[in-house]
């Protein structure tokens, strides 16, 4: 079962910045936090990763509370082909397996 | 999608077939997972494979499906004996060789599987 709980879905005005939150209260210290999109049938296409310290790279930036029990996804100017299904993703202990979520539906409004 | 080459894109059958879907991971890559995905519901992991290794196959149905990933070539998922319900979207990922680390899976675009 996912080990993340995630909004359903969210709309988002075009140049504005999209901030997807997620939950993970049950994260272990070593486990790191994942964030796929999905558009429309393609495959999950990676984003970002972390562990406890923010980061960023040139698709978005990924912010990580002190205790670790959640992180936000930020999109800073959210454009028409950012529109897809976001999934936030803690990867099992001691595995390779990711857990998929329902992830949330971003709809980014023109 | 990342350099994950899957196909074919669609593959039709009829119940009672084999459906053989191939999956080549990205170069410098040597660990290839499949997933499954329903309409509408997130991925479902099946297998997860290293050159000539099934490292985890907990996601598997017990029956008519498998998997390998040979020393050349792709990795095959095979399903014989297809039922109505295996008609999903298959993916495979990817990543690289080091073990523990934390590196990112890669994912295709996946095979459309329908079963007529």
């Amino acid at each position: 079962d996912a080990k993340t709980t995630q909004p359903t879905s969210m709309d988002c005005a075009e140049g504005r910045a999209a901030n997807l939150p997620c939950n993970h209260s049950t994260i272990s210290g070593n486990e790191y936090v994942y964030w796929y999109r999905q558009i429309h049938s393609q495959g999950p296409q990676y984003i970002i990763h972390g562990l406890k310290n923010n980061e960023t790279n040139e698709m978005a930036s990924l912010i990580i509370t002190e205790d670790r029990k959640s992180s936000t996804l930020i999109l800073p100017h959210a454009t028409l082909r950012d529109t897809a299904v976001y999934y936030c993703i803690v990867r099992v202990e001691g595995t390779y397996k990711y857990i998929f979520g329902t992830g949330t539906r971003l709809k980014v409004l023109a | 999608n990342a350099g994950v080459m899957q196909n074919p894109r669609h593959l039709v059958r009829r119940r009672g077939q084999e459906a053989r879907l191939r999956c080549s991971p990205m170069k410098g890559h040597s660990h290839v997972y499949w997933y499954r995905q329903l309409p509408e519901e997130g991925l479902k992991f099946m297998v997860y494979l290293q050159k000539e290794n099934i490292i985890d196959e907990s996601g598997m149905p017990k029956e008519r499906f498998s998997a390998e990933f040979p020393k050349e070539g792709p990795s095959i998922l095979r399903i014989q004996q297809v039922v109505r319900g295996d008609s999903a979207a298959y993916f495979c990922a990817s990543s690289p060789v080091r073990q523990g680390g934390n590196q990112p899976q890669h994912f295709g675009d996946g095979t459309r599987l329908s079963i007529l």
